[in-house]
């Protein structure tokens, strides 16, 4: 299984961008990258995926590097509602998306 | 629009008691159902998970066990707890691939809002 890295904390600062990275070196050409968030005591929230190209949505944007080996979630104006721990995920394994391998993540304190 | 809808949100069941988690999916038909499980500080592991009706896979061997009556109705059940089943219980479905496939690369999980046992 492809592997994740992420920061265990950050703080940003309410108003401005959250950037978030990943580190995913050992991902293979055709796995996605996908961006969850889960809020204490709710389900986790889908945000954002990616194959190459980068992408945006109301959410975020999600910035891919060129081999592929890291990316960056941008949260461009962080609110206190942000305040979450952000998973990315690089990996399912199996043919039904079974595994889909939630690692620690980072945890994102956005500060008045 | 999609949604996924979970209960009961909370529970305190005692040990030995059985238990029954149950999960709808409105807005999408033939789905993919999932059952996970997140303890305190942990990530999410997968319980089961099924492709129709009928249809269930267990990634875990445990004392809980699971069903899909109907399309979009998941159920987890268990005749009796142990204290070790305390948890985050989440409820989750994707879409299924083109062509009969049951997963594609590109599908997105979506969760429930979860319901948390604790077991006394």
């Amino acid at each position: 299984d492809a592997k994740t890295t992420q920061p265990t904390s950050m703080d940003c600062a309410e108003g401005r961008a959250a950037n978030l990275p990943c580190n995913h070196s050992t991902i293979s050409g055709n796995e996605y990258v996908y961006w969850y968030r889960q809020i204490h005591s709710q389900g986790p929230q889908y945000i954002i995926h990616g194959l190459k190209n980068n992408e945006t949505n109301e959410m975020a944007s999600l910035i891919i590097t060129e081999d592929r080996k890291s990316s960056t979630l941008i949260l461009p104006h962080a609110t206190l509602r942000d305040t979450a721990v952000y998973y990315c995920i690089v990996r399912v394994v199996g043919n039904y998306g079974q595994n889909f391998v939630f690692g620690p993540g980072t945890r994102l304190s956005v500060l008045p | 629009s999609q949604t996924i809808h979970q209960w009961p949100a909370t529970l305190v069941q005692p040990v030995g008691s059985p238990l029954s988690l149950e999960c709808t999916v409105e807005g999408t038909s033939n789905p993919n159902l999932y059952w996970y499980r997140q303890a305190a500080g942990r990530g999410l592991q997968l319980l089961f998970y099924s492709v129709g009706i009928g249809q269930i896979s267990s990634e875990v061997p445990q004392n809980l066990s699971a069903s899909r009556p109907q399309d979009r109705q998941f159920i987890l059940s268990s005749k009796k707890l142990l204290l070790s089943d305390s948890g985050f219980y989440l409820c989750a479905w994707s879409t299924r691939g083109d062509r009969g496939q049951v997963w594609r690369k590109s599908n997105t999980i979506y969760f429930g809002e979860g319901s948390w046992l604790t077991v006394v």
